[in-house]
C-alpha cells in the first residue's frame, strides 16, 4: 500500500520551544492531509484538515495559532507546535488522502514529550 | 452528528479463538466504513473497508460486512493469532464513495491474544 512518513518519530523539547513535525506522502500526491492527536488509550482526535495551497481548516477547540499547519506541496504537510507546554505532550499522527485509491493512509506517528 | 460506537475492551482471547468486535454507526448520509489496526508503538494501518451497503471488506483473515439495516460493521476473524494483538478502530467517512475527507473514529478496542 501507499506509504506516509513522519519525521521525527520522537521528540523531546523544553517548555516554551517550538517543534515542527513533517508528514510526507512517498508515492502519491495528496491534496488533502489530516492531523490527529491521540492521547494514551484513547481514540484519534482530528485537529485540522490541511489542503495544498490553502489555509488549514481547524476543528473546534483547536488553537490555530498554537498548531501551525503548512501544506506547501502535494507531498508535504508540516505541523508546528508553537511555545510547547507539557500538556501538549501527545502522539501526533498525520494521514494523507489518496484520491485515486479512495483511501486515507496514516503516518507512523510522532511522539512529543514537552518537559 | 455522525458517530461510531465500538465495544469496549480489552478483549482477551486464546490463540485460534473466534473474534468479534462490534461496531455500530450513526450517519445522516451514506458513509464508507473502515477498520484500522494500530500495533503497539505504530500508526494506524487500514485493515479493510466497505463503501456501500452489503459490501464485505476482507483482509488477512478479517472480515466485516456493511449492514445498513442494523447500522453495523462488526469485525470478525475465525482464528486469531498472537500477532493480531493490537488496537482496532472502526471509522466512517460520510462522503459518498470515498475516504478523502475527515474520518470519524470509534474509541478503539484493544485485543490481546494469548498463546
Amino acid at each position: 500500500g501507499a506509504v506516509v512518513s513522519q519525521h521525527p518519530s520522537r521528540v523531546i523539547c523544553k517548555s516554551g520551544t517550538s517543534v515542527k513535525i513533517e508528514c510526507r506522502s512517498l508515492d502519491f500526491q495528496a491534496t488533502t492531509m489530516f492531523w490527529y492527536r491521540q492521547f494514551p488509550k484513547q481514540s484519534l482526535m482530528l485537529m485540522a484538515t490541511s489542503n495544498e495551497g490553502s489555509k488549514a481548516t481547524y476543528e473546534q477547540g483547536v488553537e490555530k495559532d498554537k498548531f501551525l499547519i503548512n501544506h506547501a506541496s502535494l507531498t508535504l504537510s508540516t505541523l508546528t507546535v508553537t511555545s510547547a507546554h507539557p500538556e501538549d505532550s501527545s502522539f501526533y499522527i498525520c494521514s494523507a488522502a489518496d484520491r485515486a485509491q479512495e483511501t486515507q493512509y496514516f503516518g507512523p506517528g510522532t511522539r512529543l514529550l514537552v518537559l | 452528528g455522525d458517530s461510531v460506537t465500538q465495544m469496549e475492551g480489552p478483549v482477551t482471547l486464546s490463540e485460534e479463538a473466534f473474534l468479534t468486535i462490534n461496531c455500530t454507526y450513526t450517519a445522516t448520509g451514506y458513509p464508507s466504513l473502515f477498520w484500522y489496526v494500530q500495533y503497539p508503538g505504530e500508526g494506524l494501518q487500514l485493515l479493510l473497508k466497505a463503501t456501500k451497503a452489503d459490501d464485505k471488506g476482507s483482509n488477512k483473515g478479517f472480515e466485516a460486512t456493511y449492514r445498513k439495516e442494523t447500522t453495523s460493521f462488526h469485525l470478525e476473524k475465525g482464528s486469531v493469532q498472537v500477532s493480531d494483538s493490537a488496537v482496532y478502530f472502526c471509522a466512517l467517512d460520510t462522503l459518498l464513495g470515498g475516504a478523502t475527507n475527515k474520518l470519524i473514529f470509534g474509541t478503539g478496542t484493544l485485543l490481546a491474544v494469548q498463546p
